[in-house]
């Protein structure tokens, strides 16, 4: 069972534009939904993150929008560039004592100058 | 402040050969995962310790794989023996501790190859 669908699967932006990639969650426990960024032969790393208490949180270019009712959440990348050509996973944590992250399936993001 | 790091980059081996990654987190976390990522996909959790304590391994397949976090610093992911379905990168995380308020700071990966 996926419990975090991400989509697209790929995006391709001119530069300058809005990159924009959702994600949906089925179990409603989750309380922490973080996106990391993955370049080529790295780990991921942590972009953004966000708790439900909140609909949007933004940190500089990007901005995640969250709809608790409608259980997804989407990533917004303003004025995108060529250097942010990557992989990006969203994920979603359940806290407590047996706190761990399910990620979606990642978006490639190509960035054309 | 050094990264996690992890060894060896890449691994090329036949099947049913073991294989073993290790993992050096960041000076004073706590917390450390190992991750499979298979090609086009999410990372997925296989263990995460404690200190020395294996305190989630529900995801670790333990007929072929063991792990384990000697003194509480250093891990060792273990494949034995190793079939051609676990071609994948293996990420090493830590973190200070466990839970939400805490970045997982992940490690370059493994790159497992198995013919």
């Amino acid at each position: 069972q996926q419990q975090v669908k991400q989509s697209p699967q790929s995006l391709i932006v001119q530069k300058g534009g809005i990159s924009i990639i959702n994600c949906a969650y089925e179990n409603t426990a989750f309380d922490y939904f973080p996106w990391y960024q993955q370049f080529p032969g790295k780990g991921p790393a942590l972009l953004i993150a966000i708790r439900p208490d909140v609909s949007e949180k933004k940190e500089g270019r990007f901005t995640i929008s969250f709809n608790k009712s409608a259980k997804q959440f989407s990533l917004h990348i303003m004025d995108s560039q060529p250097g942010d050509s990557a992989t990006y996973f969203c994920a979603a944590g359940r806290g407590g004592s047996n706190y761990k992250l399910t990620f979606g399936k990642g978006t490639l993001l190509t960035v054309n100058p | 402040e050094a990264g996690v790091v992890q060894s060896p980059r890449y691994k090329i081996i036949e099947k049913k050969q073991p294989v073993a990654f290790w993992c050096n987190p960041i000076s004073g976390h706590n917390t450390l995962y190992w991750y499979l990522q298979n090609l086009g996909q999410g990372p997925e959790l296989l263990i995460r310790y404690e200190n020395e304590e294996a305190v989630d391994d529900s995801q670790l397949p333990k007929d072929r794989f063991s792990a384990e976090r000697l003194k509480g610093v250093d891990s060792t992911l273990k494949i034995q023996p190793a079939e051609l379905g676990d071609s994948a990168v293996y990420l090493c995380a830590s973190s200070p501790r466990a839970g939400e308020a805490y970045e997982q700071y992940f490690g370059p990966g493994t790159r497992l190859t198995v013919t």
